[in-house]
């Protein structure tokens, strides 16, 4: 069975300092790994995926996260945060076989003037 | 707009009472999947349509809850003799085609409270 965990709940954050959102996975099968996003009074939004090929993803504002097969991982960074940017973030696992996309606990990622 | 919807958005209900939950996906989209989120967790996977065609029902907590999309567009997912456990933000999400590296878009929930 597949699992994902996010390591960290909550994460205050400076406005333009870096951050580091944790997710692990664990899966016996080939995955495809998600990052959704939830701003305040929103619904869930993709933020970038890895399907295959480059390991590093990039999202349209800012963000990128790498998959790191090694280490099960699929962490997302940014190198400079903004105040908009305080959202729930979600990762998520997909079987590239199956129908079940399984999501971790969510990070609440809370940025600072 | 051409989003998921979702309806009602907030449900109250008695224990014992049945609920039923509309979801319209995206006109167009294949896939539909529907989502329970208790407070301060994840969504977790209920149950997946593809068309009218019901692939994968294993994450129905119980046989009380029971879901449909009969004509491959709008669902419904009925919780019968509802529980205060059952009290959850319910998701609704599609996707254009079947293939699981297609972005699934969400809606806004319906939030059921059990009392």
């Amino acid at each position: 069975a597949q699992s994902v965990t996010q390591l960290d709940s909550q994460v205050p954050v400076f406005e333009e300092a870096p951050v580091e959102l944790r997710c692990n996975y664990s899966s016996s099968v080939s995955v495809y790994l998600f990052w959704y996003v939830q701003y305040p009074n929103q619904g869930l939004q993709l933020l970038l995926k890895y399907l295959s090929g480059s390991t590093l993803v990039e999202s349209i504002n800012g963000f990128e996260a790498e998959f790191n097969k090694s280490q099960t991982s699929f962490h997302l960074r940014k190198p400079s945060v903004h105040i908009s940017d305080t959202a729930e973030y979600f990762c998520a696992v997909s079987d590239t076989g199956g129908f079940k996309t399984i999501f971790g606990a969510g990070t609440r990622l809370f940025v600072k003037a | 707009g051409a989003g998921v919807s979702q309806s009602p958005r907030y449900k109250v209900a008695k224990r014992g009472q049945d609920v039923a939950l509309r979801c319209d996906p995206i006109s167009g989209h294949v896939s539909l999947f529907w989502y329970q989120q208790a407070l301060g967790q994840g969504p977790e996977f209920l149950t997946y349509f593809q068309n009218e065609a019901q692939l994968d029902k294993s994450g129905l907590p119980s046989d009380r809850f029971f879901a449909e999309r009969p004509e491959g567009s709008v669902s419904t997912l009925k919780i019968q003799r509802t529980q205060q456990e059952d009290s959850a933000v319910y998701l609704c999400a599609s996707s254009l085609a079947r293939q699981f590296s297609y972005e699934q878009y969400f809606g806004p929930g319906t939030r059921l409270t059990v009392t």
